[in-house]
Protein backbone atom coordinates (compact mmCIF):
# COMPACT_ATOMS: atom_id res chain seq x y z
CA UNK A 1 0.00 0.00 0.00
CA UNK A 2 0.74 3.57 -0.86
CA UNK A 3 2.86 5.55 2.09
CA UNK A 4 0.95 8.96 2.52
CA UNK A 5 3.00 12.12 3.38
CA UNK A 6 0.92 14.81 5.36
CA UNK A 7 1.92 17.74 7.64
CA UNK A 8 2.58 17.29 11.16
CA UNK A 9 0.57 20.13 12.38
CA UNK A 10 -1.35 23.09 11.57
CA UNK A 11 -2.96 25.98 13.36
CA UNK A 12 -6.47 27.44 12.70
CA UNK A 13 -9.11 29.98 13.78
CA UNK A 14 -12.48 29.37 13.93
CA UNK A 15 -14.35 30.40 11.32
CA UNK A 16 -11.98 29.32 8.82
CA UNK A 17 -11.76 27.01 6.04
CA UNK A 18 -8.76 24.07 6.59
CA UNK A 19 -7.06 22.41 3.90
CA UNK A 20 -4.93 19.22 4.54
CA UNK A 21 -2.88 18.23 2.00
CA UNK A 22 -1.50 14.87 1.68
CA UNK A 23 0.39 13.07 -0.83
CA UNK A 24 0.90 9.20 -2.17
CA UNK A 25 3.01 8.92 -4.75
CA UNK A 26 3.11 5.30 -5.12
CA UNK A 27 -1.10 4.99 -5.20
CA UNK A 28 -2.41 1.91 -7.09
CA UNK A 29 -5.17 1.89 -9.40
CA UNK A 30 -7.27 -0.56 -7.27
CA UNK A 31 -6.34 1.97 -4.51
CA UNK A 32 -8.96 4.40 -2.65
CA UNK A 33 -8.09 7.41 -0.60
CA UNK A 34 -10.01 7.67 3.43
CA UNK A 35 -9.39 10.15 5.85
CA UNK A 36 -10.07 9.64 9.57
CA UNK A 37 -10.06 11.83 12.47
CA UNK A 38 -8.99 10.80 16.05
CA UNK A 39 -10.13 13.02 19.24
CA UNK A 40 -7.54 11.91 22.62
CA UNK A 41 -8.78 9.08 24.22
CA UNK A 42 -11.48 8.17 21.14
CA UNK A 43 -10.55 5.69 18.78
CA UNK A 44 -10.44 6.88 15.19
CA UNK A 45 -13.77 8.13 12.79
CA UNK A 46 -14.03 7.81 9.43
CA UNK A 47 -14.77 11.15 7.73
CA UNK A 48 -14.74 10.74 3.70
CA UNK A 49 -13.15 8.34 1.50
CA UNK A 50 -12.67 9.10 -2.18
CA UNK A 51 -11.40 7.61 -5.33
CA UNK A 52 -11.25 10.45 -7.73
CA UNK A 53 -11.83 13.94 -8.24
CA UNK A 54 -14.50 15.40 -5.76
CA UNK A 55 -16.26 13.87 -3.08
CA UNK A 56 -18.04 16.15 -0.68
CA UNK A 57 -20.23 14.59 2.61
CA UNK A 58 -21.72 16.88 5.29
CA UNK A 59 -18.84 17.39 7.11
CA UNK A 60 -16.20 18.00 4.48
CA UNK A 61 -14.53 18.06 1.20
CA UNK A 62 -11.84 15.65 -0.81
CA UNK A 63 -10.31 16.74 -3.68
CA UNK A 64 -8.33 14.21 -5.84
CA UNK A 65 -6.30 15.51 -9.06
CA UNK A 66 -6.37 13.33 -11.88
CA UNK A 67 -3.12 11.62 -11.18
CA UNK A 68 -4.23 10.71 -7.74
CA UNK A 69 -0.80 11.00 -6.34
CA UNK A 70 -2.19 13.51 -3.74
CA UNK A 71 -5.34 14.80 -2.28
CA UNK A 72 -6.75 17.43 -0.44
CA UNK A 73 -9.11 17.37 2.85
CA UNK A 74 -10.87 20.47 3.40
CA UNK A 75 -12.92 21.81 6.08
CA UNK A 76 -15.18 24.75 5.93
CA UNK A 77 -15.37 27.09 8.76
CA UNK A 78 -13.84 25.25 11.56
CA UNK A 79 -14.62 25.32 15.19
CA UNK A 80 -12.63 24.40 18.19
CA UNK A 81 -14.02 21.05 18.49
CA UNK A 82 -12.38 20.66 14.97
CA UNK A 83 -9.18 20.05 16.70
CA UNK A 84 -7.65 16.72 16.41
CA UNK A 85 -5.56 14.59 14.46
CA UNK A 86 -6.38 13.67 10.92
CA UNK A 87 -5.35 10.90 9.32
CA UNK A 88 -5.09 10.90 5.60
CA UNK A 89 -4.87 6.73 4.36
CA UNK A 90 -4.63 4.64 1.37
CA UNK A 91 -6.35 1.41 0.87
CA UNK A 92 -7.20 -1.08 -0.90
CA UNK A 93 -10.79 -1.84 -1.90
CA UNK A 94 -11.73 -5.63 -2.59
CA UNK A 95 -9.30 -6.80 -0.18
CA UNK A 96 -9.23 -6.56 3.22
CA UNK A 97 -9.03 -2.63 3.61
CA UNK A 98 -6.49 -3.05 6.73
CA UNK A 99 -5.49 0.43 7.35
CA UNK A 100 -2.03 1.47 7.47
CA UNK A 101 -1.86 4.82 9.59
CA UNK A 102 0.97 7.65 9.36
CA UNK A 103 1.47 10.06 12.00
CA UNK A 104 -1.15 12.45 10.62
CA UNK A 105 -1.71 15.80 10.73
CA UNK A 106 -2.77 17.55 14.18
CA UNK A 107 -4.83 20.59 13.83
CA UNK A 108 -5.27 23.27 16.04
CA UNK A 109 -8.30 25.35 16.06
CA UNK A 110 -8.18 28.62 17.83
CA UNK A 111 -10.67 31.01 19.23
CA UNK B 1 -27.34 1.53 17.25
CA UNK B 2 -24.46 0.82 20.00
CA UNK B 3 -21.05 1.12 18.00
CA UNK B 4 -18.22 -0.97 19.09
CA UNK B 5 -17.47 -1.70 22.02
CA UNK B 6 -14.60 -2.51 24.11
CA UNK B 7 -13.96 -4.05 27.35
CA UNK B 8 -11.93 -3.21 29.67
CA UNK B 9 -11.24 0.57 29.17
CA UNK B 10 -8.02 0.09 31.06
CA UNK B 11 -6.28 -2.66 32.47
CA UNK B 12 -2.84 -2.47 34.60
CA UNK B 13 -0.83 -5.70 34.75
CA UNK B 14 2.34 -6.27 35.96
CA UNK B 15 4.69 -8.49 33.53
CA UNK B 16 4.35 -12.10 32.79
CA UNK B 17 0.78 -12.19 33.96
CA UNK B 18 -1.82 -12.07 31.45
CA UNK B 19 -4.49 -9.72 29.90
CA UNK B 20 -7.85 -10.43 27.81
CA UNK B 21 -9.31 -7.31 26.23
CA UNK B 22 -12.63 -8.42 24.33
CA UNK B 23 -14.26 -6.53 21.46
CA UNK B 24 -17.94 -6.00 20.49
CA UNK B 25 -18.48 -5.21 16.99
CA UNK B 26 -21.72 -3.48 15.73
CA UNK B 27 -23.92 -6.35 15.11
CA UNK B 28 -24.01 -7.67 11.55
CA UNK B 29 -20.64 -6.45 10.99
CA UNK B 30 -18.53 -9.61 9.61
CA UNK B 31 -15.59 -7.58 9.29
CA UNK B 32 -13.16 -7.01 12.81
CA UNK B 33 -10.20 -5.45 13.00
CA UNK B 34 -7.45 -4.72 16.08
CA UNK B 35 -5.15 -2.27 15.62
CA UNK B 36 -2.39 -0.64 18.47
CA UNK B 37 -0.24 2.36 18.96
CA UNK B 38 2.39 2.07 21.12
CA UNK B 39 3.83 5.00 23.04
CA UNK B 40 5.11 7.71 20.78
CA UNK B 41 4.25 5.44 17.82
CA UNK B 42 1.65 5.04 15.23
CA UNK B 43 -1.36 2.93 15.05
CA UNK B 44 -0.62 -0.17 13.92
CA UNK B 45 -2.37 -3.15 12.50
CA UNK B 46 -2.76 -6.21 14.08
CA UNK B 47 -4.91 -8.52 12.40
CA UNK B 48 -8.17 -8.56 10.55
CA UNK B 49 -11.19 -11.36 11.04
CA UNK B 50 -13.83 -12.15 8.42
CA UNK B 51 -16.87 -13.80 10.78
CA UNK B 52 -14.70 -16.05 12.54
CA UNK B 53 -12.08 -16.63 10.09
CA UNK B 54 -8.74 -14.81 10.24
CA UNK B 55 -7.83 -13.23 6.98
CA UNK B 56 -4.98 -10.98 7.49
CA UNK B 57 -2.77 -11.74 10.70
CA UNK B 58 0.57 -10.13 9.66
CA UNK B 59 0.44 -7.53 12.06
CA UNK B 60 0.39 -9.76 15.04
CA UNK B 61 4.03 -9.13 16.60
CA UNK B 62 4.67 -12.54 18.66
CA UNK B 63 3.28 -15.72 19.62
CA UNK B 64 2.36 -14.29 23.03
CA UNK B 65 -0.72 -12.48 21.51
CA UNK B 66 -3.93 -14.56 20.67
CA UNK B 67 -6.63 -13.64 18.80
CA UNK B 68 -9.82 -15.68 18.83
CA UNK B 69 -13.42 -14.49 17.04
CA UNK B 70 -15.81 -17.62 18.14
CA UNK B 71 -19.00 -17.74 16.59
CA UNK B 72 -18.05 -14.42 14.61
CA UNK B 73 -19.37 -12.14 16.91
CA UNK B 74 -17.27 -10.68 19.65
CA UNK B 75 -13.44 -11.28 19.28
CA UNK B 76 -10.63 -11.63 21.70
CA UNK B 77 -7.17 -10.33 22.24
CA UNK B 78 -5.07 -12.10 24.87
CA UNK B 79 -1.69 -11.39 25.96
CA UNK B 80 0.20 -14.32 27.51
CA UNK B 81 3.07 -13.23 29.17
CA UNK B 82 2.22 -9.75 29.38
CA UNK B 83 6.15 -8.06 28.47
CA UNK B 84 6.72 -3.85 28.93
CA UNK B 85 6.60 -3.17 25.37
CA UNK B 86 2.95 -4.16 25.12
CA UNK B 87 1.76 -1.25 26.80
CA UNK B 88 0.15 0.59 24.46
CA UNK B 89 -3.74 1.57 23.24
CA UNK B 90 -5.48 -1.24 21.81
CA UNK B 91 -8.08 -0.62 19.48
CA UNK B 92 -10.96 -2.93 17.34
CA UNK B 93 -12.61 -1.73 14.58
CA UNK B 94 -15.63 -3.53 12.64
CA UNK B 95 -16.94 -2.98 9.27
CA UNK B 96 -19.75 -4.35 6.81
CA UNK B 97 -18.81 -6.25 3.75
CA UNK B 98 -20.76 -3.82 0.98
CA UNK B 99 -18.67 -0.73 2.30
CA UNK B 100 -15.23 0.42 3.62
CA UNK B 101 -15.49 2.51 6.37
CA UNK B 102 -14.35 0.91 9.62
CA UNK B 103 -15.66 1.78 12.95
CA UNK B 104 -13.70 2.38 16.14
CA UNK B 105 -14.27 1.37 19.60
CA UNK B 106 -12.77 3.52 22.18
CA UNK B 107 -9.81 1.59 22.48
CA UNK B 108 -8.12 -0.71 25.71
CA UNK B 109 -5.03 1.26 27.60
CA UNK B 110 -3.11 -1.36 28.80
CA UNK B 111 -0.12 -0.90 31.21
CA UNK B 112 2.28 -3.22 32.00
CA UNK B 113 4.56 -2.47 34.51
Amino acid sequence: LAKTTQPISMDSYEGQEVNITCSHNNIATNDYITWYQQFPSQGPRFIIQGYKTKVTNEVASLFIPADRKSSTLSLPRVSLSDTAVYYCLVARSGGYNKLIFGAGTRLAVHP
Amino acid sequence: EAGVTQFPSHSVIEKGQTVTLRCDPISGHDNLYWYRRVMGKEIKFLLHFVKESKQDESGMPNNRFLAERTGGTYSTLKVQPAELEDSGVYFCASRLAAYNEQFFGPGTRLTVL
